[in-house]
């Protein structure tokens, strides 16, 4: 079986400041890993995703993750915050054992202040 | 399609209503999921299917849920007697099936039973 812990459930950052939003996951096999992002009302938009490939991946809007399998970690991570980035962020592993089938974690909000 | 296509996009039913909901997703998607989102919450599977047959079905809350696919596309998501907690997103998603294909999501109906 496989699970997604998204360790925060609100980050609030200033406006221009980095962004981390972490993620730890569990599975019996090799996971793939993608963060989604979704805004208030609307569907959920893929930001990025790992699958087996570098270890580091770069999403839309300048995001990017870094796959670490000695720590079951994939972060989420920008360099500076924009005002549009605040939304609900989802980390979501899926694997061969479970079907493919993807699992979510609980989701962070990320508050962006001016 | 261009992209998973969902309706209605909003519908409010009266307490113990039947509905149905309906997804069409990317053409050539053999893999189809349907999850719940209620309000503040984070994504709660239903059922997966995988071509017209659904292996997974142990995210149906309960008997009043059914779900069914039909020519290996389009899908019905039917929630018979609605109840109050049935109020929530549904949202619907579709992929290749495989390690790492990307999942893609429609944009939800709105359920709102009063």
């Amino acid at each position: 079986a496989q699970s997604v812990t998204q360790l925060d459930s609100h980050v609030s950052v200033s406006e221009g400041t980095p962004v981390l939003l972490r993620c730890n996951y569990s599975s019996s096999y090799s996971p793939s890993l993608f963060w989604y992002v979704q805004h208030p009302n609307k569907g959920l938009q893929l930001l990025l995703k790992y699958t087996s490939a570098a270890t580091l991946v770069k999403g839309i809007n300048g995001f990017e993750a870094e796959f670490k399998k000695s720590e079951t970690s994939f972060h989420l991570t920008k360099p500076s915050a924009h005002m549009s980035d605040a939304a609900e962020y989802f980390c979501v592993v899926s694997v061969a054992g479970g079907s493919y089938i993807p699992t979510f974690g609980r989701g962070t909000s990320l508050i962006v202040h001016p | 399609g261009a992209g998973v296509s969902q309706s209605p996009s909003n519908k409010v039913t009266e307490k113990g209503k039947d509905v149905e909901l309906r997804c069409d997703p990317i053409s050539g998607h053999t893999a189809l999921y349907w999850y719940r989102q209620s309000l503040g919450q984070g994504l709660e599977f239903l059922i997966y299917f995988q071509g017209n047959s659904a292996p997974d079905k142990s995210g149906l809350p309960s008997d009043r849920f059914s779900a069914e696919r039909t020519g290996g596309s389009v899908s019905t998501l039917t929630i018979q007697r609605t109840q109050q907690e049935d109020s929530a997103v549904y949202l619907c998603a579709s992929s290749s099936g495989n390690q790492g294909g990307t999942i893609y999501f429609g944009e939800g109906s709105w359920l709102t039973v009063v």
